[in-house]
């Protein structure tokens, strides 16, 4: 049982550059959220999905777009990084709304 | 007025002393709340639930009081090894949950 799997681990991207940050859960949850966490700012909500084909914004989703085709995998894709974009991104998953989540180890990006 | 506050510290405190957090939450609707904590550079692990009616997990105390809004966590008998950052995590009816900015723990011999 490997929880919550994030890669890459740490990533350099150019500004305007495109790329998917992978997360996969193998403990049959159907919640799933991605989180960036920045200093001073704390953990703040970009997407999350209650389950395959459904997904809502939180509270950062501005330039990132996420799909859930499956139950296990929730990707993170950023179209077009920007420097602001520079933090590290937390996956989550949880049985249900509420009670505890499972978090990945996180990916570390920057964006020159 | 950011929805949920906690003081980032740090509490710089001796082992074996006894320390004590709280978080402020502004929305009196919230439902759920939790304390997590974070190693550096690691993911946030939930650490307890916190119940109206109080609860402890060993050395951890967690206690709730909605008349003002507050939650708090306890720690007793501090070790070398609760040093970390302790999180507030408050939600509401929906599923988005709101995390506080950490408060940082140092515990020294």
């Amino acid at each position: 049982n490997a929880g919550v799997t994030q890669t890459p681990k740490f990533q350099v991207l150019k500004t305007g550059q495109s790329m998917t940050l992978q997360c996969a859960q193998d403990m049959n949850h159907e919640y799933m959220s991605w989180y960036r966490q920045d200093p001073g700012m704390g953990l703040r909500l970009i997407h999350y999905s209650v389950g395959a084909g459904i997904t809502d914004q939180g509270e950062v989703p501005n330039g990132y777009n996420v799909s859930r085709s499956t139950t296990e995998d929730f990707p993170l894709r950023l179209l077009s990084a920007a420097p602001s974009q520079t933090s590290v991104y937390f996956c989550a998953s949880s049985y249900s709304a509420g009670p505890e989540q499972f978090f990945g180890p996180g990916t570390r990006l920057t964006v020159l | 007025r950011k929805e949920v506050e906690q003081d980032p510290g740090p509490f710089n405190v001796p082992e074996g002393a006894t320390v004590a957090f709280n978080c402020t939450y502004s929305n009196s609707a919230s439902q759920s709340f939790f304390w997590y904590r974070q190693d550096c550079r690691k993911e946030p692990k939930l650490l307890m639930s916190v119940y109206s009616s109080g609860n402890e997990d060993g050395r951890f105390t967690a206690q709730l009081n909605r008349a003002s809004q507050y939650i708090s966590l306890l720690i007793r008998d501090s070790k070398l090894s609760d040093s970390a950052t302790y999180l507030c995590v408050v939600s509401g009816g929906s599923y988005i949950p709101t995390f506080g900015r950490g408060t940082s723990l140092i515990v020294h011999p």
